[in-house]
């Protein structure tokens, strides 16, 4: 069973706040991501990290962003969250980032915006 | 570029019944495709994936999938569905053209009847 956590599970927040989302693995992957997932729809990449201090955006815009001072953390911040930026946030991880490795999941964070 | 399409964003089968998902890819290159299930309130979880080894591939919990080159497909096989089976599941596609990026179809959403 993949080790790795996402704090908070639930968030429902109103208009302007700011908010960080926590993610977590104790495995020593050097990779990790972030997925955006609408309900019903496919999960889009919003960010990835190839290790400490590497931060990439993903094909899907997002107005989030991430930050990866050490190895195990991996958090995704919004400065003024907004009703669109209602959704399910998927955090991953992987070990090598090559073509067949397996990426590990995180429970999710389904966030309201109200 | 490279896309998935999943076919039926519902399928409902009776317990003991095949399970048939169906996945079709779109590569330029040669693909490398995976299976995921996601459970209520849960991240995803890897069943298998196609790494070229082998055509026929067999994943957890009695879930197996074939590649078949000339159709484009990776459909996801059971011959006899569990209630514990029902789920959403996921059929993602990464080639070499992306290896940051796993594309993800929109997720077919099994029922299992009694």
């Amino acid at each position: 069973e993949a080790d790795i956590y996402q704090t908070p599970r639930y968030l429902v927040i109103g208009t302007g706040k700011k908010i960080t989302l926590e993610c977590s693995q104790t495995m020593g992957h050097d990779k990790m991501y972030w997925y955006q997932q609408d309900p019903g729809m496919e999960l889009h990449l919003i960010h990835y990290s190839y290790g400490v201090n590497s931060t990439e955006k993903g094909d899907l815009s997002s107005e989030s962003t991430v930050s990866r001072i050490r190895t195990e953390h991996f958090p995704l911040t919004l400065e003024s969250a907004r009703p669109s930026h209602t959704s399910q946030y998927l955090c991953a991880s992987s070990t090598s980032g090559t073509l067949t490795d397996t990426q590990y999941f995180g429970p999710g964070t389904r966030l309201t915006v109200l | 570029a490279q896309s998935v399409t999943q076919l039926g964003s519902h399928v409902s089968v009776s317990e003991g019944a095949l399970v048939l998902l169906r996945c079709n890819y779109s590569s330029s290159v040669p693909p490398y495709l995976f299976w995921y299930v996601q459970y209520p309130n849960q991240g995803l979880q890897l069943l298998l994936k196609y790494t070229s080894a082998a055509t026929l591939v067999k994943g957890i919990n009695g879930f197996e999938a074939e590649f078949k080159k000339s159709e484009t497909s990776f459909h996801l096989t059971k011959p006899s569905a569990h209630m514990s089976d029902a789920a959403e599941y996921f059929c993602a596609v990464r080639s070499s053209g992306s290896a940051r990026q796993l594309t993800f179809g929109s997720g077919t959403q099994l029922t299992v009847l009694p």
